[in-house]
């Protein structure tokens, strides 16, 4: 199982420009949530989603969309890069009510510099 | 709402010394504890977790932590440090809708 994986690793936007994150899970859970991470400010959960076709705003969601067309795919999306988006973004998934469980697993990470 | 608090922003241990990585919460209701680790430029690992029971909570790599319903603290221990566990450690609450709140992480530096 290649567990969470996240695409792009890397990306350089330009202030205005748009892109979108893919983020992708192979262990059948229902759960998944983007979070950002900087320094100092640990990680804040952007939007999050219970299952397919349904999505929700986390504490910090302004800026930024999301999809959940497929289980296993959460998209997250930029329509306007701002220089306030730098930052460190991670996908995570769960089966809390499969499994009971909690704990969140975690991709990899994207970094994105907004210029 | 939930909420937990890591105290140090950064612990220094000496390699073969006991480390603790501190951790209060404030929830209402019965607590659902975790700790994360994470290494340089990788996502988080799950260390272990506390829901109830047993207040010495066993984890990967011979981590443990110890929950205190009195202090409200869940400390993240070792009993012997190694370079190797230098990383950045967070410790997370579950919210309610199924969420997790995390702290803003306490990084560990083990001294050879």
């Amino acid at each position: 199982n290649a567990g969470v994986t996240q695409t792009p690793k890397f990306r350089v936007l330009k202030t205005g420009q748009s892109m979108t994150l893919l983020c992708a899970q192979d262990m059948n859970h229902e759960y998944m949530y983007w979070y950002r991470q900087d320094p100092g400010m640990g990680l804040r959960l952007i939007h999050y989603s219970v299952g397919e076709g349904t999505t929700a705003k986390g504490e910090v969601p302004d800026g930024y969309n999301v999809s959940r067309l497929k289980k296993q795919n959460f998209l997250l999306g930029l329509e306007s890069a701002a220089p306030s988006q730098t930052s460190v973004y991670f996908c995570a998934s769960s089966s809390p009510r499969t499994s009971g469980n909690y704990e969140q697993y975690f991709g990899p990470g994207t970094r994105l510099t907004v210029t | 709402a939930q909420s937990v608090a890591q105290p140090e922003d950064q612990v220094n241990v000496a390699e073969g010394n006991p480390l603790t990585v501190k951790c209060t919460y404030s929830v209402s209701g019965n607590p659902y504890l975790f700790w994360y680790v994470q290494y340089p430029n990788r996502g988080l690992q799950f260390l272990l977790k506390y829901i109830t029971g047993d207040n010495l909570v066993k984890g990967s790599y011979g981590f443990e932590a110890e929950f205190n319903k009195s202090q409200t603290s869940f400390h993240l221990k070792k009993p012997s440090a190694l370079v190797s566990d230098s990383a950045l450690y967070f410790c997370a609450v579950r919210d309610a809708g199924d969420k997790i709140i995390f702290g803003k992480g306490t990084r560990l530096h083990i001294l050879p």
